[in-house]
């Protein structure tokens, strides 16, 4: 099954400045790839997601790239701001596989002032 | 658009007990909705995979005689956690999938489940 890694498990950044998350995955046809936010207690939010047939996307201050040849895919967040702050988690799924989720470890997001 | 609903948002039940969470799309059909459990600091673990009408798909290590699932209808899918004991103490979450989507999935609150 798909196995997908995410890193750093901690990232803490000044106000202002960008935040990578970097995550790889196993199953080269895994073709989904949602990137959620998740405040404590609180369900996930999709902040953003990218297809196979696409190597990058951006809304906002918030972009994803995707290396299919690699196996990896990156969340990157600009003009950091405190309320950005929170635990970030990539994910990939296959259609072929049901659309099954399988989410990376976490990255636990700070913005200090 | 694309709202689920979960209930209840938390729990506390004694130990041997069986508590049902509801998770429910308020707006949309669902034709796939999913379980997951996430414990402290940890990330989302998928239990399970209902299609309506169907049984569920359980993951490897899962219960399926423990963790009962049933998708009666494309808007409600419930989980029963039979028997419950405090290592089930989680937080539990449900998605759904449209029908015809492309694989986003829509996450209810979540259930706070507490087993004393």
């Amino acid at each position: 099954g798909e196995n997908v890694e995410q890193h750093p498990s901690t990232l803490s950044v000044q106000e202002g400045d960008s935040a990578v998350i970097k995550c790889t995955y196993s199953d080269s046809a895994s073709n989904y790839f949602p990137w959620y936010k998740q405040e404590l207690g609180k369900r996930p939010q999709l902040i953003i997601d990218i297809r196979s047939n696409v190597g990058e996307k951006k809304d906002q201050r918030i972009a994803v790239t995707l290396n299919k040849t690699a196996k990896h895919f990156s969340l990157h967040i600009t003009e950091t701001q405190p309320e950005d702050s929170a635990v970030y988690f990539c994910a990939a799924s296959s259609t072929g596989g049901g659309n099954k989720l399988t989410f990376g470890t976490g990255t636990q997001l700070k913005v200090e002032l | 658009g694309a709202v689920v609903s979960q209930h209840p948002s938390r729990v506390i039940c004694k130990s041997g007990t069986s508590v049902k969470i509801e998770c429910r799309s308020l707006d949309f059909q669902a034709t796939t909705m999913f379980w997951y459990r996430q414990f402290p600091k940890q990330s989302l673990m998928l239990m399970a995979t209902s299609n309506e009408g169907s049984k569920a798909t359980y993951e490897q290590g899962v219960e399926k005689d423990k963790f009962l699932i049933n998708h009666a209808s494309l808007t409600l899918s419930t989980l029963t956690v039979t028997s419950a004991h405090p290592e089930d103490s989680s937080f539990y979450i449900c998605s759904a999938a449209q029908r015809g989507g492309l694989g986003e999935q829509f996450f209810g609150p979540g259930t706070r489940l507490t087993v004393l």
